[in-house]
């Protein structure tokens, strides 16, 4: 029930299209979804997040669709660059107490010039 | 505004040794948190620091443990180190105060295991 599921493993777009990537949960306790970014021998950076009280929230060219009712949530790279080739991880945690985030399992995106 | 900072950036060290990982948070920030990043998954949190104690702990055995110092930085210990335990280890900074939710990474300290 901790788990979040994270699809697709791996994504291919020409510049200036728009990779979408998938989560899923199963705990309903979970009440906010950050995506992060991570390039190759760097941490993750903290991209947008979004709590449930919204169905969606933009930021730049990063858009998070959710859907409470079917318990998902999506990330939408609008006008993709070579330069957003990097992994995307989602991610869940819940609001009561100290925070720890629950990871998927990652999506190595590669934006083609 | 000096960011998450980690070190050592990379350690190799041989099965069944001890090794201290180290991370200054965010300024401003007073609460941290590890966790372990294998190879192609996701972070896997280890556990969390606030006021000098460890407040909530993930799936990991007692070889890991912790501190944090007064002055909010911490460090993570893991002693009889197993192949197991290569990984990068990544320290994340957050605030109990405002948006606590958010959680800012470091660069990560890449542990090989021989």
């Amino acid at each position: 029930q901790q788990q979040v599921k994270q699809s697709p493993q791996s994504l291919i777009v020409q510049k200036g299209g728009i990779p979408i990537i998938n989560c899923a949960y199963e705990n309903t306790a979970f009440d906010y979804f950050p995506w992060y970014q991570q390039f190759p021998g760097k941490g993750p950076a903290l991209l947008i997040a979004i709590r449930p009280d919204v169905s969606e929230k933009k930021e730049g060219r990063f858009t998070i669709s959710f859907n409470k009712s079917a318990k998902q949530f999506s990330l939408h790279i609008m006008d993709s660059q070579p330069g957003d080739s990097a992994t995307y991880f989602c991610a869940a945690s819940t609001g009561t107490g100290f925070q720890k985030l629950v990871f998927g399992t990652g999506t190595r995106l590669l934006v083609s010039p | 505004d000096a960011g998450v900072t980690q070190s050592p950036t990379h350690l190799i060290k041989t099965r069944g040794q001890q090794v201290t990982l180290r991370c200054s948070p965010k300024s401003g920030h007073d609460t941290v948190s590890w966790y372990q990043q294998a190879l192609g998954q996701g972070p896997q949190f280890i556990f969390q620091y606030y006021e000098e104690e460890e407040r909530q702990r993930g799936n990991f055995p007692d070889r890991f443990s912790g501190h944090q110092f007064p002055n909010y930085s911490s460090e993570l210990n893991v002693n009889a180190l197993l192949l197991g335990d290569s990984a990068l280890y990544l320290c994340a900074s957050s605030s109990r105060q405002g948006l606590a939710y958010e959680q800012y990474f470091g660069p990560g300290t890449r542990l090989t295991v021989t």
